[in-house]
């Protein structure tokens, strides 16, 4: 298509259990970014990945948020054992390899956990 | 990074010139100024960048001072659509897996 995509649009997980995220992207951009946004922290980078690479290459915080590539225009975001401080919109972002690198962002998934 | 600061909030008329102003006054000589907005339940979108040289798209144009130390976007005929958070963030132009990083930007309310 010619957008970045993401479902679910909403997610409501229970407090311990495991969430997976999912972004379709654009065919062709090589590197998908997941952000994490909160009303009262703003945007920060959770994780992001390139190519067919299989595992993320940060984590933020460590070790309970990961991404997977199971296809090349494809990346879902793992969050183990939900937090409450967990909810906030998570956003998927490609970026362009062209000459203007810029940046196409989904819109989104709102995660509550209760 | 380059830090950024934006006012918290701004108001327009609608069909008046909205200029939202950003300092970036640590920006380095790589370092390129983009402008993305937020509407209400949207992914954050892309608006304009540049580097020292004025730029102008369809959307709306930049101006960035001299010494680069800050810039200006200007949306020349807000609407009541152009409601939105304004960020603009400074990062080089290239960087193989360099992340945008987004502050608190600027709340523009368009006013009828």
């Amino acid at each position: 298509g010619a957008g970045v995509s993401q479902s679910p649009r909403y997610k409501v997980a229970k407090r311990g259990r495991d969430v997976a995220l999912r972004c379709d992207s654009i065919s062709g951009h090589v590197t998908l970014y997941w952000y994490r946004q909160t009303l009262g922290q703003g945007s920060e980078v959770l994780t992001y990945s390139q190519s067919d690479a299989q595992r993320d290459k940060s984590g933020r915080p460590s070790g309970r948020f990961s991404a997977e590539r199971p296809e090349r225009s494809v990346s879902t975001l793992k969050i183990q054992r939900t937090e409450q401080g967990d909810s906030a919109v998570y956003l998927c972002a490609s970026r362009d390899p062209g000459p203007n690198y810029g940046y196409t962002f989904g819109s989104g998934t709102r995660l509550t956990v209760v | 990074d380059a830090k950024t600061t934006q006012p918290t909030s701004m108001d327009c008329a609608e069909g008046r010139a909205a200029n939202l102003p950003c300092n970036h006054s640590t920006i380095s000589g790589n370092e390129y100024v983009y402008w993305y907005r937020q509407i209400h339940s949207q992914g954050p979108q892309y608006i304009i960048h540049g580097l020292k040289n004025n730029e102008t798209n369809e959307m709306a144009s930049l101006i960035i001072t001299e010494d680069r130390k800050s810039s200006t976007l200007i949306l020349p005929h807000a609407t009541l659509r152009d409601t939105a958070v304004y960020y603009c963030i400074v990062r080089p132009y290239r960087g193989s897996n360099y992340k945008l990083t987004f502050g608190k930007g600027t709340l523009l309310t368009v006013n009828p």
